[in-house]
């Protein structure tokens, strides 16, 4: 079955810097990759999302990279604000179900 | 009330104690699913119930028994817990089929289990 690592499990970051959080997926089959972010006392809350047919999507602040051949993805945060602080996970969509990852804390300090 | 609803939000309950939780969708969805998160583990699915009928039961104890009686409830019952079983229980909805259906997720019960 489908496996999902997540890393680093918490990421500390300045105000206005970026922030890259890395996952990888183990089954070819996989095709479909959202992230989602989770605030203190609710459930997750998708904030991207990509198909295996794209290798890159940006909105706004967030984008998200795909790499086929070597099965990971990524999320990546620009010009980070204190809001941002969150639990982010990301998921791999392996024959109807969602695969999630471990998740990483991320803390912005102003 | 739109989205994803889950009551109570908070359950503390002996090992003994019989309980249920309760999830609404006001999505119009036809799949419902709840999902286990412990600190420090992935999110675990448990059940998936689509068009009512349960399609996934991924070896999960018996002390819980999901119950959907229409496309926009799902109740997790609750009896003889453990205390390893205490963690945020997830409920989502989702369209059923298809390879992008995005789940929404409710805000979750944290059950106690002393």
């Amino acid at each position: 079955g489908e496996n999902v690592e997540q890393h680093p499990s918490t990421l500390s970051v300045q105000e206005g810097d970026s922030a890259v959080i890395k996952c990888t997926y183990s089954d070819s089959a996989s095709n479909y990759f959202p992230w989602y972010k989770q605030e203190l006392g609710k459930g997750p809350q998708l904030i991207i999302d990509i198909r295996s047919n794209v290798g890159e999507k940006k909105d706004q602040r967030i984008a998200v990279t795909l790499n086929k051949t070597a099965k990971h993805f990524s999320l990546h945060i620009t010009e980070t604000q204190p809001e941002d602080s969150a639990v982010y996970f990301c998921a791999a969509r392996n024959t109807d179900k969602l695969i999630f990852g471990t998740g990483t804390r991320l803390q912005v300090f102003p | 009330e739109t989205g994803v609803t889950q009551t109570p939000r908070h359950l503390v309950m002996g090992m003994t104690n019989k309980k249920s939780l309760k999830c609404e969708q006001h999505l119009g969805h036809n799949a419902m699913y709840w999902y286990k998160q412990s600190a420090k583990k992935p999110l675990e699915l448990m059940f998936v119930y689509s068009l009512e009928e349960r399609v996934e039961n991924n070896s999960v104890p018996s002390r819980f028994s999901p119950e959907c009686p229409n496309s926009s409830h799902l109740f997790l019952h609750l009896h003889t817990l453990q205390p390893e079983d205490s963690a945020l229980y997830l409920c989502a909805s989702s369209h059923f089929g298809g390879s992008y259906n995005e789940q929404f997720f409710g805000p979750g019960t944290r059950l106690t289990v002393l």
